[in-house]
């Protein structure tokens, strides 16, 4: 079946920038997700990309996506302890009603 | 209440209880989704429903058994769970058709089960 990766951990100080990638193999997918879980809570959108673009800015995020690769990335500006939380790469947006979801990769920021 | 909301936070129950999650949402909209998210893997969806009819179940077993009485309300009936349903049990809606929909889930805070 269709699949979305991620790496399980990443660690960076505060004031960093953090970077978060993700691979997808639904190339029929019309929308690519970023959700955030904090502790206790449940996922909230971060921020989307329709498929014909190649990136989205937003605030403190960017969001780069390489349609050949498959390739989904998250750029979080100026890394705050609050962004310390579980970030879920997610693909669909399609009849199906399904958005496949990857593992979830948890950041950690450092003071 | 605003958004989607789940009932209750947090439920322990033995392996042969009968209980039931409920799910509300606000929001207006026409499909309801049931996800299992346990550690380290990835998110699992479990039932979907769209305008009150059941349109997605993966291979769940039948001791988990969703009702769908309305388009804001959304239930998962348990009996007889085994320790490995130990989990946090998402619910999320969304708008799932129409133009412009861009597919976008709104999730509830969960209910986390311990099954004894």
């Amino acid at each position: 079946g269709e699949d979305v990766e991620q790496s399980l951990f990443l660690s960076v100080r505060e004031g960093d920038s953090s970077v978060i990638n993700c691979t997808y193999t639904d190339s029929s997918s019309t929308y690519l997700y970023w959700y955030k879980q904090e502790p206790g809570a449940g996922l909230q959108l971060l921020t989307y990309i329709f498929s014909n673009m190649d990136m989205k800015q937003d605030q403190r995020l960017t969001v780069l996506l390489n349609k050949k690769d498959k390739h989904l990335s998250l750029r979080i500006a100026d890394t705050q302890t609050g962004d310390s939380a579980i970030y879920f790469c997610a693909s669909g947006g399609d009849s199906s009603y399904k958005l496949i979801f990857g593992s979830g990769t948890r950041l950690l920021v450092r003071p | 209440e605003t958004g989607v909301t789940q009932t209750p936070r947090h439920l322990v129950m033995g392996m042969t209880n009968k209980k039931s999650l409920k799910c509300e949402q606000h929001l207006g909209h026409n499909a309801m989704y049931w996800y299992k998210q346990s550690a380290k893997k990835p998110l699992e969806l479990m039932f979907v429903y769209s305008l009150e009819e059941r349109v997605e179940n993966n291979s769940v077993p039948s001791r988990f058994s969703p009702e769908c009485p309305n388009s804001s309300h959304l239930f998962l009936h348990l009996h007889t769970l085994q320790p490995e349903d130990s989990a946090l049990y998402l619910c999320a809606s969304s708008q799932a058709s129409g133009g412009g929909n861009t597919g976008e889930l709104f999730f509830g805070e969960g209910s986390r089960l311990t099954v004894l």
